[in-house]
């Protein structure tokens, strides 16, 4: 079956850095997504990574493994606001997007 | 960035009535939309997939005939909640893609159905 695992909540301080990571099986790969989402609204896109290796976007990062079916998402100089939920998102050979659970992140001050 | 707009954002209606809800793409053709529900704490849950001018593919588990879908055109993707009852109640949630190369699927804002 297909599978997406990734923590289901993590706790890091403002100004640190963390890393959210995503675990998959999939039938087929056709990239990987990272969405941030905040309570009661709708995801915002993050990321996308087709290629192994690393992107980076300002403060966010996302990396790839397909040999290892692994990924994550680094956070950088956390911010207050960047308390959300992050989800990891693989679409498989069929274009059809498998979703993890999310990854609850609890930014203290 | 490319826009999708949902609505309404909210609404709340008697059990036993229907409920349409909108998707539109307002800067870009979206030949595929996908449709989600979502309970609190929880993940997306893939509803349906539809694709312009064809019938929509629905997951195991999600009843056609009360999750009306309908994608008349590249812009624009309705689901129909008929005779919804209170467990209907939930976050539903579209996006829409302009195509399989771009690598980004774009979200509407989310509409949250309540059925007393």
């Amino acid at each position: 079956g297909q599978n997406i695992d990734q923590p289901t909540e993590m706790t890091a301080t403002e100004g640190a850095i963390v890393q959210i990571n995503c675990t998959y099986q999939t039938s087929g790969f056709n990239g990987l997504f990272w969405y941030q989402q905040h309570a009661g609204e709708a995801p915002t896109f993050l990321s996308y990574n087709v290629l192994d290796g690393l992107e980076e976007k300002g403060r966010f990062s996302s990396f790839l493994s397909r040999s290892k079916g692994y990924s994550y998402l680094l956070l950088k100089e956390l911010q207050m606001k960047d308390s959300a939920s992050y989800l990891c998102a693989v679409m498989d050979s069929n274009y059809q997007l498998i979703w993890g659970a999310g990854t609850k992140l609890i930014i203290k001050p | 960035g490319a826009v999708v707009s949902q609505h309404p954002s909210w609404v709340i209606c008697k059990s036993g009535t229907s409920v349409k809800i909108e998707c539109r793409s307002l800067d870009f053709q979206a030949t595929t939309m996908f449709w989600y529900r979502q309970f609190p704490k929880q993940s997306l849950m893939l509803m349906a997939t539809s694709n312009e001018g064809s019938k929509a593919t629905y997951e195991q588990g999600v009843e056609k005939d009360k999750f009306l879908i309908n994608h008349a055109s590249l812009t624009l993707s309705t689901l129909t909640v008929t005779s919804a009852h209170p467990e209907d109640s939930s976050f539903y949630i579209c996006s829409a893609t302009s195509g399989r190369d771009t690598g980004e699927l774009f979200f509407g804002e989310g509409s949250r159905l309540t059925v007393l």
